[in-house]
């Protein structure tokens, strides 16, 4: 069975400051790894995803995450983070070779405070 | 723009009323999705489907049915709703490949008073 733990439900950061959301996975099987971000009121939408090849990953507005297979991680950071990044950010998983069951972890608020 | 609809946004309901909560997307997927989501928990799958008159339970146990007559349609019934079922309930929907990414509408908060 696999699950995803994020630890920080919440991680408060002022604008123009780095950041880095942590999320680590536990699996007997290689997986496919997900990070999914939820805006105020809205539904998920797909940030950035590991499949294979290079363990950095990078997103369209700025996030990248670095799978560390080692350590079992997949932390999410932006070295400049703006008021409009604030969301539910969601880490999730789904085995090598399954159809389904996409896995997520309880997710973390980034707030950006001015 | 999203291509993942579901109706309605928010519902307020009694105990013992029968809802049906909408869910269509027009990408032609043949997988669909309904999530729960409560806050401070994670995304527990509920109901998914593979294509048109397929459908299992998902992770979470549910009292809830759904219903795959076609493609693009999955909607999720409640026969009684209960307080118990108050929550925020997510369809999403995923071409056949494994690694594809999973399109989510914007949500239906329900609350059964």
């Amino acid at each position: 069975a696999q699950s995803v733990t994020q630890l920080d439900s919440q991680v408060p950061v002022f604008e123009e400051a780095p950041v880095e959301l942590r999320c680590n996975y536990s699996s007997s099987v290689s997986v496919y790894l997900f990070w999914y971000v939820q805006y105020p009121n809205q539904g998920l939408q797909l940030l950035l995803k590991y499949l294979s090849g290079s363990t950095l990953v990078e997103s369209i507005n700025g996030f990248e995450a670095e799978f560390n297979k080692s350590q079992t991680s997949f932390h999410l950071r932006k070295p400049s983070v703006h008021i409009s990044d604030t969301a539910e950010y969601f880490c999730a998983v789904i085995p090598v070779g399954a159809t389904n069951k996409l896995i997520f972890g309880t997710g973390t608020l980034l707030a950006v405070q001015p | 723009e999203a291509d993942i609809y579901q109706t309605p946004r928010y519902l307020v309901i009694g105990t013992g009323k029968k809802i049906t909560l909408e869910c269509s997307q027009t990408m032609g997927h043949d997988k669909m999705y309904w999530y729960q989501q409560d806050p401070g928990m994670e995304l527990h799958l509920i109901h998914y489907s593979y294509g048109v008159n397929s459908t299992e339970k998902g992770d979470l146990s549910s009292e809830s049915t759904v219903s795959r007559i076609r493609t693009e349609h999955f909607p999720l019934t409640l026969e009684s709703a209960r307080p118990s079922h108050t929550s925020q309930y997510l369809c999403a929907s995923s071409s056949r490949d494994g690694t594809s990414p999973l399109h989510f509408g914007n949500g239906t908060r329900l609350t059964v008073t």
